[in-house]
């Protein structure tokens, strides 16, 4: 059973670089997608973006230009970092695998972290 | 970007309902589109994906259906566990984009 665990700081301040690790058991990174989702509190999610296996990206333009996703292979880990930060992105992050069903047509986001809360104060 | 639309934002109902939740996409999708349940303070869970199909594991009182750019959930007969926010979510293309969810409490 593939699991997945968000780890990094809590608490980051504006203007300065959100990190999240986001860690892969029970499976390999090899072949899949893996994705960053936020939720800020109360609200819907949003789609920040993914990496390959191979390390091709795709982001959510919204934020393209303050987000790196980088992979960490041997480690079976992948990582969040979203630059210049201000209160708005204060939110539950979570990393989730793109899982593709229907003979490998449609993608999903078929197994999440439980999310970890980053808070963006002074 | 696509955007999802859900209706209604919540609904109350009780014990053995059928329930229905109603997700539009601003353009054509396709069959591009999965369903998630998820609880406070937990992450949401796959239900459907391309539009009707079934999750392995979730239970056969969900369904699934398409209409054109509408798609619908509908939970034949809730249980006690299905108290929750439902989100549709597009995969045709990217950015993908969610749903603002409708939440299910008990009436």
């Amino acid at each position: 059973q593939v699991q997945l665990q968000e780890s990094g700081p809590g608490l980051v301040k504006p203007s300065e670089t959100l990190s999240l690790t986001c860690t892969v058991s029970g499976g390999f990174i090899r072949n899949y997608y893996w994705s960053w989702i936020r939720q800020p509190p109360g609200k819907g999610l949003e789609w920040i973006g993914y990496i390959y296996y191979s390390g091709v990206t795709n982001y959510n333009p919204s934020l393209k230009s303050r987000v790196t996703i980088s992979l960490d292979t041997p480690k079976n880990q992948f990582s969040l970092n979203l630059s210049s930060v201000t209160a708005a992105d204060t939110a539950v992050y979570f990393c989730a695998r793109v899982g593709y069903y229907g003979s490998g047509t449609y993608p999903t986001f078929d197994y999440w972290g439980q999310g970890a809360l980053v808070t963006v104060s002074s | 970007d696509i955007q999802m639309t859900q209706s209604p934002s919540s609904l109350s109902a009780s014990v053995g309902d059928r329930v229905t939740i109603t997700c539009r996409a601003s353009q054509s999708i396709a069959s591009y589109l999965n369903w998630y349940q998820q609880k406070p303070g937990r992450a949401p869970n796959l239900l459907i994906y391309a539009a009707s199909r079934l999750q392995s594991g979730v239970p056969s009182r969900f369904s699934g259906s398409a209409s054109g750019t509408d798609f619908t959930l509908t939970i034949a007969s809730l249980q006690p566990e299905d108290f929750a926010t439902y989100y549709c979510q597009q995969s045709y293309s990217i950015p993908f984009t969610f749903g603002p969810g409708t939440k299910v409490d008990n009436k």
